[in-house]
């Protein structure tokens, strides 16, 4: 599976939209997008999956472009309730064993 | 209902021990995970099982093994425990192993 590349941290204002990119240049035809969102001290938990364009959900926006090496995960306007730990996986349509979590990305939402 | 649920909790043991950790999930899901998270948070897999197939993950040690009585339990046993193994112990699972996962709150672990 390919491997990704996210930003360790980032930190955001209230109110703001947030975007985090994820680069996963060895992506193939089978694979698609997946974020997951982990809380302190609970278990991570599905936020969005796509495989091109643009899905979207009551929670975040993901954009997948053309060339599929990259995508972007949008949560718009958060709150401080949005702390967390972002965490972009590459998953195969097929086989097991497809849950490969990366380092993640520390979202801290500031007042 | 909680969908993945772990026992215990908390589990706070001596070295060399052997310990076991309960997870029960009543999602009707066929696949079933076991992942370690250190003190640096980063999430490893550690098995992925479904009702044909258990697939190890090379690194972990054979003092973990997976037990599955049947399809809604995936407990995980822990040999000889080591100062090592102190992480928090995450149980998950989905339908395939492409959808959506579901994960338990997690079995904090304390090796003393």
């Amino acid at each position: 599976l390919a491997k990704t590349t996210q930003p360790i941290s980032m930190d955001s204002y209230e109110g703001q939209e947030v975007n985090i990119t994820c680069s996963h240049n060895n992506i193939a035809t089978n694979d698609y997008i997946t974020w997951y969102q982990q809380f302190p001290s609970q278990g991570p938990r599905f936020i969005i999956q796509g495989y091109k364009t643009k899905v979207t959900n009551e929670v975040a926006s993901l954009f997948i472009p053309a060339d599929r090496k990259s995508s972007t995960l949008s949560l718009p306007r958060v709150s401080l309730s949005d702390t967390a730990v972002y965490y972009c996986l590459v998953v195969r349509l097929t086989g097991a064993n497809n849950l490969f979590f990366g380092t993640g990305t520390r979202l801290t939402v500031i007042p | 209902d909680t969908a993945v649920s772990q026992t215990p909790k908390y589990l706070v043991t001596q070295m060399g021990n052997d310990k076991s950790i309960k997870c029960e999930q009543n999602l009707g899901h066929d696949t079933m995970y076991w992942y370690k998270q250190d003190s640096k948070k980063f999430l490893k897999i550690m098995f992925s099982y479904n009702n044909k197939e258990l697939i190890i993950n090379e690194t972990v040690p054979n003092r973990f093994s997976p037990k599955s009585p049947d399809k809604a339990h995936l407990n995980l046993h822990i040999n000889s425990l080591e100062l090592g193994d102190s992480a928090v112990y995450f149980c998950a699972s989905s339908l395939t192993g492409f959808t959506e996962a579901f994960f338990g709150q997690g079995t904090r672990l304390t090796v003393v």
